[in-house]
C-alpha cells in the first residue's frame, strides 16, 4: 500500500507569499494530522481531522494558517501571508481508528523555507 | 503538558545498551514510541497500553509504569541502524498524541 504522500518535498519562497502544502492520507484512514517540526519546539500538532471534519485546531499558530480536508483523500495546509518564522518541516500523518492501539503513519514531510 | 524525555542525548558504541525515559504530568492511557532518522519522517516502533504491558521490537523493548506515569524504551546491544531521534507520544484518552522533545541517539562503530 502507498504511504502518506506529501507535496511539495521542498518549498522556498519569499516572505509575504502564499504557501500551500498538500497531503494524501493512506486509503481507509479516518484521522489526519498536521504537524510542524522545528529544533526549538520539536514536533507540534497544528490541527487534526476525523472523517474530514476538523476536530482540534488549537495548535494553529495564528490566523495566517488554515487547513482544509475537502474529501477523505486530500488535505491542504495554507499559510498566507508567510513569514520567515514559519520556516520548518511540516509533516502530515494519518491513522485508522482511535488513538490507543493504532499507530500514526507519517509522510516524508515538506521542508519549508521562507526568505 | 508535553512529556519530558531523558536523557536529551546518548552516545553509544555498537553493542552497548541504552534506556530512554518518558514522563508525563498527566494520567497516561497509552504511550507510543517513534524513531526519526535525520531528514526522514518519524517511524512507528511500538505502543504501550495501560496495564504495564511490556512490548518488544527486535532488540528494542519498552515498559509502561502507569502509577509513575512514565514509559521507558530499552535498546539492547545497539546497532549502527539504531541511530536517530526517539520520540514518545503520550495519549491521555483522547484521539491525539502529545510528543516529547526527543532523545538523540548516536551509535558509533
Amino acid at each position: 500500500d502507498a504511504g502518506v504522500i506529501q507535496s511539495p518535498r521542498h518549498e522556498v519562497t519569499e516572505m509575504g507569499q502564499e504557501v500551500t502544502l498538500r497531503c494524501k492520507p493512506i486509503s481507509g484512514h479516518d484521522y489526519l494530522f498536521w504537524y510542524r517540526q522545528t529544533m526549538m519546539r520539536g514536533l507540534e500538532l497544528l490541527i487534526y481531522f476525523n472523517n474530514n471534519v476538523p476536530i482540534d485546531d488549537s495548535g494553529m499558530p495564528e490566523d495566517r494558517f488554515s487547513a482544509k480536508m475537502p474529501n477523505a483523500s486530500f488535505s491542504t495546509l495554507k499559510i498566507q501571508p508567510s513569514e520567515p518564522r514559519d520556516s520548518a518541516v511540516y509533516f502530515c500523518a494519518s491513522r485508522q481508528g482511535w488513538n490507543s492501539n493504532q499507530p500514526q503513519h507519517f509522510g516524508d514531510g515538506t521542508r519549508l523555507s521562507i526568505l | 503538558q508535553q512529556p519530558v524525555q531523558s536523557p536529551q542525548a546518548v552516545i553509544l558504541r555498537e553493542g552497548e545498551d541504552a534506556v530512554i525515559n518518558c514522563s508525563s504530568s498527566k494520567a497516561l492511557y497509552s504511550v507510543h514510541w517513534y524513531r526519526q532518522k535525520h531528514g526522514e519522517a518519524p517511524v512507528f516502533l511500538m505502543i504501550l497500553l495501560k496495564g504495564g504491558e511490556q512490548k518488544g521490537h527486535e532488540k528494542i523493548s519498552a515498559s509502561f509504569n502507569e502509577k509513575k506515569q512514565q514509559s521507558s524504551l530499552y535498546l539492547t546491544a545497539s546497532q549502527l541502524s539504531y541511530s536517530g531521534t526517539y520520540f514518545c507520544g503520550t495519549d491521555h484518552n483522547t484521539d491525539k498524541l502529545i510528543f516529547g522533545t526527543g532523545t538523540r541517539l548516536q551509535v558509533f562503530p
